[in-house]
């Protein structure tokens, strides 16, 4: 069984500004991970994934998150945020193999950049 | 290229009432597909998943049924909608052997 925690459900920050949104996991088998973002009542992109090798991972949007498996940690980050980086952020997690490798998600954290 | 489609993107419904939505997948074969529903303050939870024609698993006990009649169709389905049915919901994808799933853009459901 695996689950997913996000423990900020909001994160407001200001443009250009750094911003780090928490993910935690729990597996009890080897997992990719994967960050998502959902502008309003829009589906899911993907942001970047981790599978395996350097433990940074660069994603679009001058995002990127660092796994961590001694904490079951995969945190995403950037730099400097824009206005257009307001949405909903998602960490997920699943399988390398078996049950259909269907992801399971986090509740998601709403990153609002404000001026 | 591999494109989703997902429809209808809003719709709204009498309690009481059927539920038909439809997903579609183009430029790939065999995909597993995905049913989502999000509700607000609570991710996106699993519903069902398909890994071939005619094969569905259930995540969940509810009102909802699903169906893959063809190969990249995956269609959601009710008998008689209920109010805690409504939410956003979403197709996904996932080409087997293959990490990531892509998703559809959405179908906001309200029950009234």
């Amino acid at each position: 069984a695996q689950s997913v925690t996000q423990l900020d459900s909001q994160v407001p920050v200001f443009e250009e500004a750094p911003v780090e949104l928490r993910c935690n996991y729990s597996s009890s088998v080897s997992v990719y991970l994967f960050w998502y973002v959902q502008y309003p009542n829009q589906g899911l992109q993907l942001l970047l994934k981790y599978l395996s090798g350097s433990t940074l991972v660069k994603g679009i949007n001058g995002f990127e998150a660092e796994f961590n498996k001694s904490q079951t940690s995969f945190h995403l980050r950037k730099p400097s945020v824009h206005i257009s980086d307001t949405a909903e952020y998602f960490c997920a997690v699943g399988p390398l193999t078996g049950g259909g490798n269907k992801l399971t998600f986090g509740t998601g954290t709403q990153l609002k950049v404000e001026l | 290229s591999q494109t989703i489609h997902q429809w209808p993107a809003t719709l709204v419904q009498p309690v009481g009432s059927p539920l038909s939505l439809e997903c579609t997948v183009e430029g790939t074969s065999n995909p597993n597909l995905y049913w989502y529903r999000q509700a607000a303050g609570r991710g996106l939870q699993l519903l069902f998943y398909s890994v071939g024609i005619g094969q569905i698993s259930s995540e969940v006990p509810q009102n909802l049924s699903a169906s893959r009649p063809q190969d990249r169709q995956f269609i959601l389905s009710s008998k008689k909608l209920l109010l805690s049915d409504s939410g956003f919901y979403l197709c996904a994808w996932k080409v087997k052997g293959l990490t990531e799933a892509f998703f559809g853009q959405g179908t906001r459901l309200t029950v009234v």
